[in-house]
C-alpha cells in the first residue's frame, strides 16, 4: 500500500482567504485524485490531478476555485481559493496504481468562518 | 457513467450478531467494487475490492463481500460484530483501468454491547 501524507490536518481559515493542501506520496503513483468530504456526506470528486498538465475537473467544481497542481508523480496540491463557510469540508488526496484501489490520506479538515 | 446505492443510512447490530452493509451499483462497463472504512476523524480504509477475479472476496477485520452481477449488488457481511467495528462504511465501483472511484453515501454502523 502507499502512504500518503497531507498538511495541514487541520485549519480554521477567514472568509476570503486561501490555502493550499499538500500531498505527499511515498512512491510512484499513476493517478492522483481529490475529494471533498463535506460534514456527514459522502465523498465528492473535485478533480483528477494530471502530471505537468492542468486538473481534470468534475461538474460543479472549477479551476478558478479549486487550483491544482502535480509537478511529479509524488506529489500534488489543492488550493481552496477565496473561501466562504460553505467551503467547510474534509478534503483528501488519493492516489492509485495498477491494482486499483485508491489509498487516502487522513485528510485536511477546513473550517472556515 | 457509474452510481452506487447503499441501502440504509444507519445500521445497527448486537455485538456478536451478524454484520449486513447493502450496495447496489450501477456500471456501463464491468465494474470494479470496493469498500472502505472511516473511523471518527480519519482517513478511509480499504476493507476490501473485487475486480473480476473471484466473486467472494475477503477483506480485512473479519469482513467478506460478494459480487453479485446479476442482482447488480456487493454487500458487505461479517458474521459476528465488534465493538471495534463501529464507523461509517462507504461502497464505492469504477471502472476498469485508472478511473477515479464513485461512492456511495455511506451507512454508519452502530454496535451495541
Amino acid at each position: 500500500s502507499a502512504v500518503i501524507s497531507q498538511k495541514p490536518s487541520r485549519d480554521i481559515c477567514q472568509r476570503g482567504t486561501s490555502l493550499t493542501i499538500q500531498c505527499q506520496v511515498d512512491s510512484q503513483v499513476t493517478m492522483m485524485f481529490w475529494y471533498r468530504q463535506q460534514p456527514g456526506q459522502s465523498l465528492t470528486l473535485i478533480a483528477t490531478a494530471n502530471q505537468g498538465s492542468e486538473a481534470t475537473y468534475e461538474s460543479g467544481f472549477v479551476i478558478d476555485k479549486f487550483p491544482i497542481s502535480r509537478p511529479n508523480l509524488t506529489f500534488s496540491t489543492l488550493t481552496v481559493s477565496n473561501m466562504s463557510p460553505e467551503d467547510s469540508s474534509i478534503y483528501l488526496c488519493s492516489a492509485r496504481r495498477g491494482t486499483g484501489e485508491l489509498f487516502f490520506g487522513e485528510g485536511s479538515r477546513l473550517t472556515v468562518l | 457513467a457509474q452510481s452506487v446505492t447503499q441501502l440504509g443510512s444507519h445500521v445497527s447490530v448486537s455485538e456478536g450478531a451478524l454484520v449486513l452493509l447493502r450496495c447496489n451499483y450501477s456500471s456501463s462497463v464491468p465494474p470494479y467494487l470496493f469498500w472502505y472504512v472511516q473511523y471518527p476523524n480519519q482517513g478511509l480504509q480499504l476493507l476490501l475490492k473485487y475486480t473480476s477475479a473471484a466473486t467472494l472476496v475477503k477483506g480485512i477485520n473479519g469482513f467478506e463481500a460478494e459480487f453479485k452481477k446479476s442482482e447488480t449488488s456487493f454487500h458487505l457481511t461479517k458474521p459476528s460484530a465488534h465493538m471495534s467495528d463501529a464507523a461509517e462504511y462507504f461502497c464505492a465501483v469504477s471502472g476498469p483501468g485508472n478511473t477515479p472511484l464513485v461512492f456511495g453515501k455511506g451507512t454508519r454502523l452502530s454496535v451495541i454491547a
